[in-house]
């Protein structure tokens, strides 16, 4: 296990509704990235967050936001689901702060179904 | 977008043979990595390779890069059961992230 850990598991909301995805970082990870795939595909990178900063961001609208806390802690918030939203929402964390690349430590990530 | 492609897309072996998977990649990059991910569940770090080198080795885990082709592979030696999973080439670009298409492994007993 990575020590990262996200909530809820598993949901299921309908078109419209808003969601909010939760991430605890493995302990003293300062760099939280976000990834959304979808059923057979490889991650998509959402957004990238370091010091409370959204830093860099992936093909994803204005509806797709994120928040860092002083804990590095984070969330992810998508407004007006649409039916293509359905996916796995993994959250990462790393120690290696802007622009990071190398290894990141995974969650077991949120499922998230769109009816 | 994706920028890797893995080969093949899925591929099932006997335990004890060697499994060997191949990622295509597009523009210059500073490092590519493996990971692995069961079943809908997170992924793994495997290995990183920079660049500047051209084979690495982990375990029962062989990487080569070659930048010139832009590929790479992952050789997975004297498979088990327990490899069964998705593995997925991931270059950098910039500030983040690009993961491949992924390659299914299934391992039988």
């Amino acid at each position: 296990e990575t020590g990262v850990t996200q909530s809820p598991t598993h949901l299921i909301k309908t078109r419209g509704q808003q969601v909010t995805l939760r991430c605890s970082s493995q302990s003293g990870h300062n760099t939280v990235s976000w990834y959304q795939q979808a059923l057979g595909q490889g991650p998509q990178f959402i957004f990238q967050y370091y010091r409370e900063e959204e830093n860099g961001r992936g093909n994803f609208p204005p509806r797709f936001s994120g928040l860092q806390f002083p804990n590095y802690s984070s969330e992810l918030n998508v407004n007006a689901l649409e039916l293509d939203d359905s996916a796995l929402y993994l959250c990462a964390s790393s120690l290696g702060g802007k622009g990071y690349t190398g290894e990141l430590f995974f969650g077991e990530g949120s499922r998230l179904t769109v009816l | 977008s994706q920028q890797g492609e893995e080969d093949p897309q899925a591929l099932s072996i006997q335990e004890g043979e060697n499994a060997t998977m191949n990622c295509s990649y597009k523009t210059s990059i500073n490092n590519l990595q493996w990971y692995r991910q069961n079943s809908g569940r997170g992924l793994v770090h495997l290995i990183l390779i920079r660049s500047n080198e051209r084979e690495k080795h982990s375990g029962r885990l062989r990487v080569t890069l070659d930048t010139s082709k832009k590929s790479s592979s992952l050789l997975i030696t004297a498979s088990r059961a327990a490899d069964t999973a998705s593995y997925f080439c991931a270059t950098d670009d910039t500030d983040k992230l690009i993961f491949g298409t992924g390659t299914r492994l299934q391992v039988f007993p």
